[in-house]
């Protein structure tokens, strides 16, 4: 059964930034859609971008434009999610969240959350 | 931005109900819908995607609706490991509906 494993809770001041993995083992995961999506404490969803890696395209939400970076890295089978200036405001579990198929556009599979904690 | 508009945000109900949670999409979104299960600690699961079939390995107690911009997910006799938080999400710009919590009456 196919999974994504992301990287660990990472704390952060204030204006630094934060990169988190997304990674499928034993999955080929550049041959589908992967979007970013937080939850802060208590909250909603909140879709940040998603990224096409077979076809090197990406797409972001207007209100992360600019502080948001999708990266890939074929050889490690990895997805990177980059926020930059951060804020305490940021403070959220960030998942990772694969479609079924390419272009079922629908996020099938989540990834299992990584907890970023914005703090002075 | 396509707003979703999900409704009630909390229902109580008891093992053995039948349950009914309404999103509204403020514009078409033609049936690009998924329902949602989320419970504590643990990210989300897909329970039905394109409005109304069911993602594999889920039980048939779940189905989904649509009627125009208004979509509802019915689970027809609840069970003990229903109690979740459920979510709408429109996947055509990716925009999710606030939820609603299911708990025990």
């Amino acid at each position: 059964q196919v999974q994504l494993v992301q990287s660990g809770a990472e704390v952060k001041k204030p204006g630094s930034s934060v990169k988190v993995s997304c990674r499928a083992p034993g999955d080929t995961l550049s041959n589908y859609g992967v979007s970013w999506v937080r939850q802060a404490p208590g909250q909603g969803f909140e879709w940040m971008g998603g990224i096409i890696p077979i076809f090197g395209t990406t797409n972001y939400a207007q209100k992360f434009q600019g502080r948001v970076t999708l990266t890939t890295d074929e050889s490690a089978n990895t997805i990177y999610l980059e926020l930059s200036s951060l804020r305490p405001e940021d403070t959220a579990i960030y998942y990772c969240a694969r479609e079924r198929t390419l272009y079922s556009g629908y996020a099938a599979i989540w990834g299992q959350g990584t907890l970023v904690t914005v703090s002075s | 931005d396509i707003q979703m508009t999900q409704s009630p945000s909390t229902l109580s109900a008891s093992v053995g109900d039948t349950i009914t949670i309404t999103c509204r999409a403020s514009q078409s979104i033609s049936n690009w819908l998924a329902w949602l299960q989320q419970k504590p600690g643990k990210p989300p699961k897909v329970l039905i995607y394109k409005a109304s079939i069911l993602e594999s390995g889920v039980p048939s107690r779940f189905s989904g609706s649509e009627s125009g911009t208004e979509f509802t997910l019915t689970i027809s006799g609840l069970q003990p490991d229903d109690f979740a938080t459920y979510y709408c999400q429109q996947y055509n710009s990716w925009t999710f509906g606030q939820g609603t919590k299911v708990e025990i009456k």
